[in-house]
């Protein structure tokens, strides 16, 4: 079946360490995003790629860094420069397309703490 | 800028009545999207419905359809005959602009909808 693979579920670090959050997708997407959801903040974006070797900021961008080597993957690096990076985070892909109605798909999501 | 704006943190309803789910836009394009996400406990975000904006008929999928008012953008959601399981969070998203096929979309604060038995 194809999907959007997100690993760990769970991921403690400590504070001052990078981590790196994994997303891979068999759907043939050629559009990635990441989200972060906070309680009572709904979705923000972190950064998307629309193409293989490339990608643009999102709305909180700050702290995070991205790469997109290959169609399947589009790994987030959560560094030490992030403030508060404890937070539920989700991968998405979508279609290519020209017209709007093209829905994302998401993964399952990875539940990052630092302490 | 696009904006979602979802007004009501909380919603209870009584198993197998219908619930309405409020969302409004804003936007100045004249083509957009309106996509309205469920999200479990288990966290995973399932989409529910697309509307889009020259759709001339309300979007519907099964117990789910869109209360769609151009003119006081709003995309409300209409869940009929709820049932427990329909306990969740639900999001109201949206991309705008011609040609904006894969544009990130923009989301809400999203509705925690309490299904009491």
């Amino acid at each position: 079946d194809g999907g959007i693979t997100q690993s760990p579920k769970y991921l403690f670090r400590k504070e001052g360490q990078n981590v790196t959050l994994s997303c891979e997708q068999n759907l043939n997407h050629d559009a990635m995003y990441w989200y972060r959801q906070d309680p009572g903040q709904g979705l923000r974006l972190i950064y998307y790629s629309q193409i293989v070797n490339d990608f643009q900021k999102g709305d909180i961008a700050e702290g995070y860094s991205v790469s997109r080597e290959k169609k399947e993957s589009f790994p987030l690096t959560v560094t030490s420069a992030q403030k508060n990076p404890t937070a539920f985070y989700l991968c998405a892909s979508a279609r290519q397309g020209k017209t709007v109605n093209s829905p994302l798909h998401f993964g399952n999501g990875t539940r990052l703490t630092v302490t | 800028a696009q904006k979602i704006t979802q007004t009501q943190p909380g919603m209870f309803v009584q198993e197998k009545e219908a619930v309405t789910l409020d969302c409004t836009y804003d936007t100045s394009d004249q083509s957009y999207g309106l996509f309205w996400y469920k999200q479990p406990s288990s966290g995973e975000m399932i989409f529910l419905i697309y509307q889009g904006s020259y759709d001339e008929q309300n979007a519907t999928e099964g117990r789910y359809s869109l209360n769609f008012q151009k003119a006081r953008k709003s995309a409300n959601l209409v869940i009929s005959a709820s049932q427990l399981g329909d306990s969740a969070m639900y999001f109201c998203a949206m991309r705008s602009g011609r040609g904006s096929g894969n544009t990130p979309l923009v989301f809400g604060k999203g509705t925690r909808l309490s299904v009491i038995a």
